[in-house]
């Protein structure tokens, strides 16, 4: 139990445009969503944390005009990289969490890699 | 706006222990200790964690110190697909409660 589906996987755009990046819980109801981004050879950053039907919480340093987070349900949170450039290029991941499952820790995504192009 | 301090890479020879340690002398009493890691290109898988009293599940044991101020993890017979990157985290065990991950340590298991 506890899945976390990310999609794409992975995906390549041009500059300037727009990517929309999918996490779904699949077995259960994520209340609370985190999106996380990662460079090579670093560790995992946290860019913001969404509670279903509510703004998203973005950490220090994050634009939140670039990186628009939408939890409109139970299920589902898009992360989306809008005018997209060289240097958002990276690896994007989200996790979840809801109810009991903080007694077990919170399920990640697989990632999602981001190459602008 | 990690907390702990891990050595930043260990091997370890296939089918003996690994002990991956990690300090947290800045811990709070209402802090727990979790353990995930991440197999390269992947999202992070979560291990164990545990407040004071050592942990043991099918994946590894966790031991925290009497002060709580540093642990280890033991994954008791390493296999090549052990080899990752292992990352301690303390946090407030509260629903919704962000987890912040430092550097980890990036465990290599020769065979």
């Amino acid at each position: 139990g506890a899945v976390v589906s990310q999609h794409p996987s992975w995906v390549i755009c041009k500059s300037g445009t727009s990517v929309k990046i999918e996490c779904r819980s699949l077995d259960f109801q994520a209340t609370t969503m985190f999106w996380y981004r990662q460079f090579p050879k670093q560790s995992l950053m946290l860019m913001a944390t969404s509670n279903e039907g509510s703004k998203a919480t973005y950490e220090q340093g994050v634009e939140k005009d670039k990186f628009l987070i939408n939890h409109a349900s139970l299920t589902l949170s898009t992360l989306t990289v809008t005018s997209a450039h060289p240097e958002d290029s990276s690896f994007y991941i989200c996790s979840a969490t809801g109810g009991a499952l903080e007694n077990y820790g919170y399920t990640f995504g697989s990632g999602t890699r981001l190459t602008v192009v | 706006d990690a907390k702990t301090t891990q050595p930043t890479s260990m091997d370890c020879a296939e089918g003996r222990a690994a002990n991956l340690p990690c300090n947290h002398s800045t811990i709070s009493g209402n802090e727990y200790v979790y353990w995930y890691r991440q197999i390269h290109s992947q999202g992070p898988q979560y291990i164990i964690h545990g407040l004071k009293n050592n942990e043991t599940n099918e994946m590894a044991s966790l031991i925290i110190t009497e002060d709580r101020k540093s642990s280890t993890l033991i994954l008791p017979h390493a296999t090549l697909r052990d080899t990752a990157v292992y990352y301690c985290i303390v946090r407030v065990s509260n629903t919704g409660n962000q987890f912040y991950f430092g550097t980890g340590t990036s465990l290599t298991v020769i065979p």
